[in-house]
């Protein structure tokens, strides 16, 4: 069973189109958070959800919309792609904010 | 300028041989964690280390806090092909912000 599932695993889509990327925990974790990992290989957090409350929120274009529908899942929703928007995001989870994370494989987001 | 710099960014080896990679901050953390992570993953949690000085060991890794929690260092001895990967330093800063910090990361390919 994989603890921290994300679909899609590739993206590849056009600039300006709007795109969501989903993920599921089944660990029992009340944290949830988005990293976005980039071609250097640097990652930063973008958001943090607690159970399905929003606890952190990285300076990040508002075109960047996570939803949390409940504490084992966090959607990341993104509008209006650009060019900078490739990379890889990943989804983790952890008992409570801070603790040691799981991650999910990453979905690479591509923008033509 | 990143809040965690590890050191060396890139390391390439032969099979056997011993290897230390460092990650230094001005920041005292109250945690720090070690992951690593492999091509198409995520992360993949190794260690946590909390206390000033503490010393932890996982089969030929052995992880360092530094005394001052502001450092960490990772030492691998007898290096195999397994351990190529990207290895990653992430802390949780004592005061301020409850989110992870991730560092730059070190690149380590171990050839057979």
């Amino acid at each position: 069973d994989t603890a921290v599932s994300q679909t899609p695993k590739y993206l590849v889509t056009q600039m300006g189109n709007d795109k969501s990327i989903k993920c599921e925990q089944n660990l029992g974790h009340d944290t949830m958070y988005w990293y976005k990992q980039d071609s250097k290989k640097f990652l930063k957090i973008m958001f943090s959800y607690n159970n399905k409350e929003l606890i952190i929120n990285e300076t990040v274009p508002n075109r960047f919309s996570p939803k949390s529908p409940d504490k084992a899942h966090l959607n990341l929703h993104i509008n209006s792609l650009e060019l900078g928007d490739s990379a890889v995001y990943f989804c983790a989870s952890s008992q409570t904010n801070g603790q040691p994370q799981h991650f999910g494989d990453g979905t690479r987001l591509s923008i033509l | 300028t990143q809040l965690l710099e590890q050191s060396p960014q890139f390391l390439s080896i032969q099979e056997g041989e011993n290897l230390t990679v460092y990650c230094n901050s001005s920041s005292v953390f109250s945690s720090l964690q070690w992951y690593r992570q492999e091509p198409g993953e995520g992360p993949v949690l190794l260690v946590t280390v909390v206390t000033g000085g503490e010393v932890k060991k996982l089969k030929r890794l052995t992880f360092q806090f530094g005394d001052a929690r502001k450092d960490s260092s990772l030492h691998i001895t007898a290096a195999q092909p397994g351990d190529t990967g990207l290895y990653l330093c992430a802390g949780l800063l004592y005061t301020g912000r409850r989110a992870l910090t991730f560092g730059s990361g070190t690149r380590l390919q171990v050839q057979p």
